[in-house]
């Protein structure tokens, strides 16, 4: 059975904090993407990455970063949370960039 | 960034009655997909589609992708508890090698 794993269920962190959340696919998929989702807004694509140490900007990129040292491994970093980065984070693998998207469980982070 | 409208954006109905939901554009796609995502959980796929009027079932699921490329619908026969939640579609638009294009869901509420 396919697997996409996230790091954290929940998780609380105080503004200006750097956060990592963790991402892990164990299907061999090339590609893998962060979201965040809100309320109203649907999902909103942060970064991807189609290869090791290959990254690219999603719509919202704006006070995120990411890391992708291993295949299986994508790492999202918001560099000093803010308040506005309260919000469900929701990492993904496909095997192409069009295809079906398997998704982790979700990341409820709150800032405070 | 491009835009899917999905619509409706939410529905208040009876167990045992149909569903419809929609997506359109104004581009044309190579890809429609179909999700659906439990509360606190990532979304997980129902339906892909990837032909010109193909039309898809998945036990009361039904999808069909449109004539013209720019829009897909998704019906639910004969709704049951179970099938609360929020209902997203997604495409990869033709002109473009990445990414999803999502729609904002529809959020499903099955009234006793």
């Amino acid at each position: 059975d396919v697997k996409v794993t996230q790091s954290s269920r929940y998780l609380v962190k105080r503004t200006g904090e750097k956060v990592f959340l963790e991402c892990v696919q164990d299907m061999d998929h090339e590609n893998m993407f962060w979201y965040r989702q809100d309320p109203g807004l649907g999902l909103r694509l942060i970064y991807f990455s189609y290869d090791v140490k290959m990254k690219e900007k999603g719509d919202i990129p704006e006070g995120y970063s990411v890391s992708r040292e291993k295949k299986e491994r994508f790492s999202l970093i918001l560099e000093s949370a803010s308040t506005n980065q309260t919000s469900m984070y929701l990492c993904a693998s496909s095997l192409s960039p069009g295809r079906q998207a398997f998704f982790g469980q979700g990341t409820r982070l709150t800032v405070v | 960034g491009q835009q899917l409208n999905q619509s409706p954006q939410s529905m208040f109905i009876q167990e045992g009655e149909d569903v419809s939901m929609n997506c359109t554009s104004s581009s044309i796609f190579n890809t429609w997909l179909w999700y659906k995502q439990d509360p606190g959980e990532g979304p997980v796929l129902l339906i892909a589609l990837y032909k010109a009027g193909e039309l898809t079932s998945n036990g009361r699921l039904t999808a069909q992708f449109g004539i013209t490329r720019k829009d897909s619908f998704l019906n639910i026969s004969a709704s049951i508890p179970s099938d609360v939640g929020i209902y997203f579609c997604a495409g990869q638009l033709r002109d473009s090698n990445y990414q999803l294009i999502w729609g904002a869901g529809t959020k499903l509420i099955i009234k006793p």
